[in-house]
């Protein structure tokens, strides 16, 4: 079955623009997170949507947000794009919450502020 | 808060040698323990998990051990290969006070494997 696609893999933006990232997670999930990769800080979460709501949120500026529709595809928005939000942005899916279920991440979406 | 320490890479080991990637983990109530795998230009891979004291993990030759005497979750292998190649990241899930989850990782552990 097909697997987490993020779309799209590669982004290149201007500082002061916004950005949308897409995460399709494997048929039958509910659950979609999105992590942030950078080398300086490693792996952070941002936040996790189940059946539409957010369910739990990381410490980053609220110009990050996010949201998830009927199909569990999600969105993660982040506006006023700064040189430090360059990034691997990574979302994962999981069948419902709870770490019995297990996360199956996409390859990401590397977003370059220039 | 929950947290993950793992040891700082890089390690080089040559082809057949045997791996430990030492990880321990500090957290409030019983959480699941994870070892993903990042292959160049790729997402996470999940190598094995355990979700609860005394669990073993397994998969691709490599072991690890819930111990929650000591908190820690070291991967072991005893014959790694070229293609093992790749950064290892040790993660835990615990519930947090919003009744979420997230994965906590650690910084990952880069490992070489020469011919």
């Amino acid at each position: 079955k097909a697997g987490v696609t993020q779309t799209p893999r590669y982004l290149i933006k201007t500082r002061g623009q916004q950005v949308t990232l897409s995460c399709s997670p494997i048929s039958g999930h509910r659950s979609v997170s999105w992590y942030q990769q950078t080398p300086g800080q490693g792996l952070q979460f941002l936040f996790e949507y189940f059946s539409e709501t957010q369910r739990n949120k990381g410490n980053f500026p609220g110009r990050f947000s996010g949201r998830q529709f009927s199909n569990s595809r999600s969105e993660m928005n982040v506006s006023t794009l700064e040189l430090g939000d360059s990034a691997l942005y990574l979302c994962a899916s999981s069948l419902g919450l709870g770490g019995n279920y297990g996360y199956t991440f996409g390859s990401g979406t590397r977003l370059t502020v220039v | 808060g929950n947290s993950v320490t793992q040891m700082e890479g890089p390690v080089t080991l040559s082809e057949e040698a045997f791996l430990t990637i030492n990880c321990t983990y500090t957290a409030t109530g019983y959480p699941s323990l994870f070892w993903y795998v990042q292959y160049p230009g790729e997402g996470l891979q999940l190598l094995l998990k355990a979700t609860k004291a005394d669990d073993k993990g397994s998969n691709k030759g490599f072991e690890a051990t819930y111990r929650k005497e000591t908190t820690s979750f070291h991967l072991e292998k005893g014959s790694v290969q070229v293609s093992d190649s790749a950064v290892y990241f040790c993660a835990l899930i615990s519930p947090n006070s919003n009744s979420g989850y997230a994965l906590n990782f650690g910084k990952g552990t880069s490992l070489l494997v020469t011919p």
